[in-house]
Parts: structure tokens; sequence; C-alpha cells
């Protein structure tokens, strides 16, 4: 079964740097999500994109926070200075079009730690 | 007032017990409704989707939608040890821009 894909299982990176975290989508999914869950907390959402656009953002998705496509198949995250508060696992969604709510799917996620 | 507000639990439950899980939401613009189970440290998996009042059952799942009171629960017949895990629900508008999380259940399935 197709899934998504997300690299780096786990990222430990000092408080300032910036981070990149990428997601390659199931091949014909449009939509794009990125998630945050802090441990023990519940799945936040981030931001969503679809068409080389952001469609929703929350307020937690400052201007530290920015997406891209860069070459088409990979989704990615970008924290530009990262803080202490930032770390969390971040989990990467997609779904295909058709009806608004089709279900999302998840990767396993990336274990963001910052020191 | 949160969008969407989950039965924290933990539930602790013999192994074959019927187990059932809810949530309930604020805004009626909530059309599409999803349960996922999350294992420690994987990421939320889908196990069932459903848009419209009523039942959906898909082999020991059952998902159930009451738009009127708000209301969406998900049943687990026969509980294996296996089902262990935290239970999400999930909700999204027509638009489907962004998805609401409730905090999670935890489910242990005790032998």
């Amino acid at each position: 079964e197709p899934e998504v894909t997300q690299t780096p299982s786990h990222q430990v990176t000092q408080m300032g740097q910036e981070v990149i975290l990428r997601c390659v989508p199931i091949s014909n999914h449009l939509y794009f999500y990125w998630y945050r869950q802090i441990l023990g907390q519940k799945v936040e959402f981030l931001v969503s994109f679809y068409n080389n656009e952001i469609s929703e953002k929350s307020e937690i998705f400052d201007d530290q926070f920015s997406v891209e496509r860069p070459d088409g198949s990979n989704f990615t995250l970008k924290i530009r200075s990262t803080k202490l508060e930032d770390s969390a696992m971040y989990f990467c969604a997609t779904r295909g079009e058709g009806a608004s709510g089709q279900p999302q799917h998840f990767g396993d996620g990336t274990r963001l730690s910052i020191l | 007032q949160k969008e969407v507000e989950q039965d924290p639990g933990p539930l602790s439950v013999p192994e074959g017990a019927i187990v059932s899980l809810n949530c309930t939401y604020s805004n009626s613009a909530f059309q599409y409704f999803m349960w996922y189970r999350q294992y420690s440290r994987k990421g939320p998996e889908l196990l069932m989707y459903t848009y419209s009042s009523g039942n959906k059952e898909d082999g020991r799942f059952t998902a159930q939608v009451d738009k009127s009171s708000k209301y969406i629960s998900l049943f687990i017949r026969d509980s294996q040890p296996s089902d262990s895990a935290t239970y999400l629900c999930a909700i999204t508008t027509h638009t489907g821009n962004q998805f609401y999380f409730g905090t999670g259940t935890s489910l242990t399935v005790i032998p």
C-alpha cells in the first residue's frame, strides 16, 4: 500500500539553527499538510498546501515556518530559527482529489529535538 | 470552545470486550469524520472515514455519527491486545483545508 515517507526520522539541532523536514507524498496526492505533536499532547494543525499555495495555517505557523514543494515530489517544512519549544514530532499528511473530506494519510513523523 | 472534545481515558479493558470511544464537536459546519489509531512513536493510521449520520462498519470496527447531537463514536468489538493504542477522532469541513483532532484516548486491552 502506498505510504507517506518522512525524513529524517530523528533530527537533533541546536537552538537558533535552521531545520528542514522532508516529506514524500503518496504519488497521486495533491493536498499536503504538516502537523505537530508535542510529547503527550494532541496532534496540532500547522499548515495546509495545495497547488503551490498555502490554503490555511494556524497560529503556530508564524514567520519562522515556511513550506514549499521544491521539485514537484518532496514537500518540505522549514523552521528558520529553532526554539526549545519547537521540540516535537512533526507529521506530514497528504490526501488526493475528490470529496473535500477525503481522509489524510500520515507519515511516521520526524522527531525534532532542540538542544 | 474547542472544535472537538474527546473522552481522554485512559481505558483498560479485558480481551474480548466491546470498547466505546467518543468525541463531540462544536460546529455543524463539520461534515467529515475520521478515526485514527496511533501506536507509540508512529504516525496516525486511518481506521474509519464517514460523512453521513448513521453507522459504518468495517470488520470489528463501527463508526457512528449523530450530526444532530454533534457526537461521533467508534466501537471496537471483540477487542484484541493488538488494539492497544491511542485512538484519535478527526473532523473537517467541506473545504478540507484544516482537520481538527481530538486529544486521543489511550486504550489498553489486557490478555
